[in-house]
């Protein structure tokens, strides 16, 4: 069965610190999508990035970078030389191509950029 | 171009009363989500639609639950009757199809005392 695996809950650090979600997941599906969402204090959902599973390149987006390792089976974001506005829960994500559109969210970290 | 357009923002309601919610997709996504946040149980996944047919329902709670999806931009979620176990953010999210990212409205956040 499919699974999201976000075992921090909530993460404290001082703006300009460097910072790792980590997201672990679990599929028998040789086919699927990862994602990632920020949900800021404002309480919107805001999709980030969409990674399928034969695409292993890491990819960086300004401050933010994800790390996908299909040996391990995880998929982490950076956020490098935080800033307060990067407070808010993040969600990693997973969609099996047999699932169809079927998203499965982990339970979220929260993140807090204290300035 | 507007996102998704959730009504209303609020909702306060006393128990046993029905209530509806309202979804407008993106224009031109073909798939439209009902998810539901509670700290309790995080986020949920109640429904879904392909083409306005609903794929899979298997989350909605129970009975009292019914979602709707007359035409490609607009979709309903009813509770009825509503009870307070049901107080909870309601989102709904659309997309261009499988795999693809999903488009998240605002929310609806709904108390019902």
């Amino acid at each position: 069965a499919q699974k999201v695996t976000q075992a921090q809950t909530e993460i404290s650090v001082v703006e300009k610190e460097d910072v790792t979600l980590d997201c672990v997941y679990e599929t028998r599906d040789t086919t699927y999508y990862l994602f990632w969402y920020k949900q800021p204090p404002s309480g919107e959902l805001v999709f980030l990035i969409r990674r399928n599973s034969f695409d292993e390149q890491n990819e960086i987006s300004g401050r933010y970078s994800w790390n996908f390792q299909k040996s391990t089976s995880s998929f982490n974001f950076t956020i490098t030389a935080s800033q307060v506005v990067d407070s808010a829960v993040y969600f990693c994500a997973l969609s099996e191509a047999r699932s169809t559109d079927k998203l499965i969210f982990g339970t979220g970290t929260r993140l807090q950029v204290f300035p | 171009d507007a996102g998704v357009i959730q009504s209303p923002r609020h909702e306060v309601t006393e128990m046993g009363q029905e209530v509806t919610l309202r979804c407008k997709p993106i224009s031109g996504h073909n798939s439209l989500f009902w998810y539901r946040q509670t700290m309790m149980r995080g986020l949920e996944l109640l429904i879904y639609f392909n083409n306005n047919v609903p794929i899979d329902d298997s989350g909605m709670p129970e009975d009292r639950f019914s979602a709707k999806m007359p035409n490609a931009s607009f979709s309903t979620l009813k509770i009825q009757p509503s009870e307070p176990r049901d107080s909870a953010v309601y989102f709904c999210a659309s997309s261009t199809g499988p795999y693809y990212e999903q488009y998240f409205g605002p929310g609806t956040r709904l108390t019902v005392t």
